[in-house]
Parts: structure tokens; sequence; C-alpha cells
């Protein structure tokens, strides 16, 4: 069965450079849903989409925004880059037939 | 304020015998409750879930209770396999009349390790 794909995989950038975050949902799936997982610490919601619109807002700096596109991908936009957004960011997706969101395989984001 | 919290950090169950992962919560408004397993450089994948109005769901080896008047609720693997051992995430969620509005709230999660 597909999955959520994230791209790229891994990624590492220096302080004060952007970054882009690419998530494709499951087929059929309608909401789009961003997590940011520092080292040790559970995931955190960041951002979530529902038909290409902001549905709901975590704790999400101002530096980052994030998108979802006519074919339901997501972009997450990472600008001024801190040394403390590295992390694992995740999405998932989910659809209104199936309440449980599922994750995709997560990038690692390196601030150096 | 960590909303939920899974309070073993670890845990270490013999190969066949039972593993019992707990989790409390705060937030009464929280409705349903999810289980997720990770392992290292992946996503979580979800396992089992239950609604608040139920006390018990059932998936073949997995089990989750739940206790709403004590907000706890609890993942039962029985027998426990070598392939079990990952980090287990509880999460809850709100129920919300705009879809696309149900963002989880995640425990720190137990590392569980079946000692074969």
């Amino acid at each position: 069965a597909a999955g959520v794909i994230q791209s790229p995989r891994h990624l590492i950038k220096e302080k004060r450079e952007t970054a882009t975050l690419k998530c494709y949902p499951i087929p059929r799936h309608d909401t789009v849903y961003w997590y940011q997982q520092g080292p040790g610490q559970d995931p955190q919601f960041l951002i979530s989409f529902y038909e290409k619109m902001q549905s709901d807002k975590g704790s999400i700096p101002d530096r980052f925004s994030a998108q979802q596109f006519s074919d339901y991908h997501s972009e997450l936009n990472m600008s001024s880059l801190e040394l403390g957004d590295s992390a694992l960011y995740f999405c998932a997706s989910s659809s209104r037939l199936a309440g449980e969101q599922f994750f995709g395989p997560g990038t690692r984001l390196t601030v150096l | 304020d960590q909303q939920v919290k899974q309070n073993s950090p670890s845990l270490s169950v013999q190969e066949g015998r039972i593993s019992i992962l707990n989790c409390d919560y705060t937030n009464s408004m929280f409705d349903y409750f999810l289980w997720y397993k990770k392992y290292p450089a992946e996503g979580p994948t979800f396992l089992i879930s239950i609604s608040s109005i139920k006390d018990k769901n059932e998936d073949g080896r997995f089990t989750v209770f739940l206790n709403k008047s004590a907000k706890h609720l609890s993942l039962h693997i029985v027998p426990s396999q070598p392939g079990d051992s990952a980090v287990y995430f509880c999460a809850a969620r709100e129920s919300k009349r705009d879809f696309g509005n149900e963002k989880l709230t995640f425990g720190t999660g137990t590392r569980l390790t079946i000692i074969p």
C-alpha cells in the first residue's frame, strides 16, 4: 500500500539559510499534519491543512510557513534557520474516512 | 505542560510474556487515543486506537484498555516478540466539528525491549 512520502530524508543547512521540506500524502487523503520532534522529545504539532486550507496551527515559529497544493502535497518552508531547528520533521496524512493519521518516514534537518 | 504522560521511559520483557505500556492524560477533552510504534530512522507506525465511548479494543496481539475516570490507558502486547522492540508513543486528540483540526498530542514514549 502507498505510504506518506517525505523528501528529502536528510538535510544539512547552515544557520540563517532556508530549507523546504516536502510531503506527499497517501492517495485520497485530504489532510496533512506537520510535526517536529527534537532530540529525546515527543513529536510536537506544527500546522495542518485540510482541502488545501490551513486548518490548525500549533507551536510553529513565524520563520516557518507551509501550504498544501492542488495535488494535496504540502511543503514546509523554513527561513533564517537556527541551531534549535535541528530536529526530525514528520508529515502525517489522514482522510475523513480513516481518522487515524499515518506518518511519513520524516526529514532529519541538521543546522550547523 | 505535558498533557499526555508515559512515566516509564523504558521497559524490558521476556519473549513470550506480556508487555504492558501505560499512559496517563490530563486533558478531559481528549476523546480518542492512539498507540504508535517507532523504529529508529522511521516515522511512527499506527498500531491501535480507542474511542472514549469504549473501554477496550483488541487487534491480534495488541489490546488497548481505557479507564476514563482515571484518565489512564494501557497497551497490552501478548505474546511479546523480538520484533516488538521499539519506542511506543501514546497519543490523544479531541474530536472537532471542523475536520482537519484534530492534531495529536503525544506522550514522551516508552522504549520496549523484548529479551529473547
